[in-house]
């Protein structure tokens, strides 16, 4: 089976500080997303990598930057937390094919005080 | 971006059949239909996915109109299990930097005894 591991289940950070939320995916996929949830406004994408050093943006970018410097793990940053990025982060992968499915992890709860 | 649409919730009874629908009008010849749930306090998981043909598996059938422009994800006898959050998504045949997949916020499903 799929693995996709993000590294904290929970995370506290205060405003101001940097913070680095990591994922990794043990089947060699091309695709890595991340995506936060929140209620009523469903899962929106922050950023997605279809290769190594490859991303593009997604729907809101604004306040994170990412990493994906091997294929197995893709980075998501938050250069300087505040507390509207209270959420929780989810992180999926996929092979590079519009037929396969996405993979996703259980997901980073980070609280930004 | 092809976008769905989804009501936002649907009531089922236990053990009777559940049609989830999805309406995706603006849907390009290249696109396969996704569907994804998400059980509370998980990361969503794959459910099943077509392109022209309707198609079963385990855990659900989904049935795709003539003219795709919608679909159905079809539980043949719903379980309380099955009460969560169901994604229909839009994924292009060509990937690559077209990897973009908007989720938007899904159906909540609830399911009485």
């Amino acid at each position: 089976d799929v693995k996709v591991t993000q590294s904290s289940r929970y995370l506290v950070k205060r405003t101001g500080e940097k913070v680095f939320l990591e994922c990794v995916q043990d089947m060699d996929h091309e695709n890595m997303f991340w995506y936060r949830q929140d209620p009523g406004l469903g899962l929106r994408l922050i950023y997605f990598s279809y290769d190594v050093k490859m991303k593009e943006k997604g729907d809101i970018p604004e306040g994170y930057s990412v990493s994906r410097e091997k294929k197995e793990r893709f980075s998501l940053i938050l250069e300087s937390a505040s507390t509207n990025q209270t959420s929780m982060y989810l992180c999926a992968s996929s092979i590079d094919r519009g037929s396969s499915p996405l993979h996703f992890g259980n997901g980073t709860r980070l609280t930004v005080t | 971006d092809a976008k769905t649409t989804q009501p936002n919730s649907m009531e089922s009874n236990e053990e009777e059949p559940v049609h989830l629908p999805c309406n995706h009008s603006t849907i390009s010849g290249t696109d396969y239909i996704h569907w994804y749930r998400q059980l509370p306090s998980q990361g969503p998981e794959y459910v099943i996915h077509g392109l022209t043909s309707n198609v079963n598996n385990r855990m659900a059938s989904l049935a795709i109109a003539e003219d795709r422009k919608s679909s159905t994800l079809i539980l043949h006898r719903a379980t309380l299990r099955d009460a969560a959050v169901y994604y229909c998504i839009l994924r292009d045949y060509y990937t690559g930097a077209n990897s973009k997949l908007t989720f938007g916020k899904g159906i909540t499903l609830s399911v009485r005894p």
